[in-house]
């Protein structure tokens, strides 16, 4: 069965620390990965995806197959960042997404 | 174009009752999707449209539920006879197929609560 994993519910950094939320998936065919994030009052929007291999806002992630993980870092965080972040895979060909249970990040001044 | 919308924003029933939501996608986008979130989850995929065609509903989507796009514009998902477990917000997406999944935008969701 398709699932993705996030283990920390709650994660709390220093401004200026590095961030790295965690995210493994179980999927048998090849995935395509992505990162959404929720700001407060604001609708769910993709932050980047696996195959562009982008930066957006200076974080960055990478697909490990053999770990099966894509977890999402940032080197210095910023206040700006506390948000929601949902790791999700799509089915190929269902056209799906399948979301984490998300990961509330918190960036203390 | 402003992006997707979804009346209303929230809505408190008794349980028991019927409820109706509406989903307006991007007038240009042919797919549509609906997604069920409870507290502390992530979002949980329901169904979703190509144009005014059901092409997969989940398992999540008991009898009670039943989704519509009757001129592949607009669409209401409606549940009968709520019971507490309805509780949720339900979130409303769309995209166009010719860019694949990367071109979801999601709306900002309704939240319904069952008392």
């Amino acid at each position: 069965a398709q699932r993705v994993t996030q283990p920390e519910k709650l994660l709390s950094v220093f401004k200026g620390a590095p961030v790295e939320l965690k995210c493994n998936y179980s999927y048998s065919g090849s995935p395509e990965l992505f990162w959404y994030v929720q700001y407060s009052r604001q609708r769910l929007q993709l932050l980047l995806r696996h195959i562009s291999r982008e930066s957006i806002k200076g974080f960055t992630a990478d697909l490990n197959k053999g770990e099966t993980s894509f977890h999402l870092k940032k080197p210095f965080a910023q206040e700006e960042d506390s948000a929601m972040y949902y790791c999700a895979l799509i089915i190929q060909g269902a056209q799906k997404l399948v979301f984490g249970q998300g990961t509330r990040l918190t960036i203390n001044p | 174009d402003t992006g997707v919308s979804q009346d209303p924003r929230h809505k408190i029933t008794k349980r028991g009752q019927n409820v109706t939501f509406r989903c307006d996608p991007i007038s240009e986008h042919n797919r549509l999707y609906w997604y069920r979130q409870t507290l502390g989850q992530g979002p949980e995929f329901l169904t979703y449209f190509q144009n005014e065609a059901q092409l997969e509903k989940s398992r999540l989507l008991s009898d009670r539920f039943s989704a519509e796009r009757p001129k592949g514009s607009f669409s209401t998902l409606e549940i009968q006879r709520t019971e507490q477990g309805d509780s949720a917000m339900y979130l409303c997406a769309s995209s166009f197929s010719g860019t694949g999944y990367y071109g979801y935008t999601f709306g900002s969701g309704t939240r319904l609560t069952v008392v």
